[in-house]
């Protein structure tokens, strides 16, 4: 049973261009977290998906970041026009519906975003 | 005010030492309370989980909360060069609320 999978694992954009990070959640579970870390910041929650719905987008910053979970394929965080402070891991968790299990969350690998 | 707080350290310790790690939290309608370890460069694991007010211990790993104080404890006996990580306390109300996390505190252990 595969883990949760993020791709790219490493990302360089230049500033002004267009940065997409994936996320595959593991086998059956159906809500999808993102979240941002920096050193000096910890773990930010960015957003909170389930197929085809948002349920908590308030972590999202409101320009240029997007996020979305289709029914068919993985979650996608979207930042457009990325700035050299968009520079951070992007880290991926999912987990079950709640009710369905512990409320733990499982975390892929995370996507490292460098901008120049 | 911060929704949950924690020392980032870094924290030094030699091997075999009790460690003790903490976090303090504002939202009272917490009710699970969860420990994650992350090793440089990779993703949280979950490492210890408990409901509510009490003890739970599991092999070398104790948590603690007093939810009347609003503060959360993770400790481990006999430390060991392997449980150098980050650890991260994320207490959250369930349901479909979203999970928050402390900043993490680094640990490292000297053999």
């Amino acid at each position: 049973n595969a883990g949760v999978m993020q791709n790219p694992r490493h990302l360089v954009r230049r500033r002004g261009q267009e940065a997409r990070l994936r996320c595959s959640p593991m086998k059956g579970h159906s809500h999808v977290y993102w979240y941002r870390q920096l050193p000096e910041e910890g773990l930010k929650f960015m957003v909170y998906l389930q197929k085809e719905n948002i349920i908590d987008e308030s972590g999202m910053p409101k320009e240029r970041f997007s996020a979305e979970f289709p029914k068919e394929g993985p979650s996608i965080l979207r930042i457009q026009q990325v700035v050299r402070g968009d520079s951070a891991a992007y880290f991926c968790a999912s987990s079950p519906p709640p009710g369905q299990g512990s409320g733990e969350l499982f975390f892929g690998e995370g996507s490292r975003l460098t901008v120049l | 005010q911060k929704e949950v707080e924690q020392d980032p350290g870094p924290l030094s310790v030699p091997e075999g030492a009790i460690v003790s790690l903490n976090c303090t939290y504002s939202n009272s309608a917490f009710q699970y309370f969860m420990w994650y370890r992350q090793y440089s460069r990779k993703g949280p694991e979950l490492l210890m989980y408990t409901y509510s007010s009490g003890n739970k211990e599991d092999g070398r790993f104790t948590a603690q909360v007093d939810k009347s104080s609003k503060y959360i404890s993770l400790f481990i006996r006999d430390s060991q060069p392997s449980d150098s990580a980050t650890y991260l306390c994320a207490p959250f109300g369930g349901g479909y609320q979203k999970v928050t996390f402390g900043i993490g505190t680094k640990l490292q252990v000297i053999p």
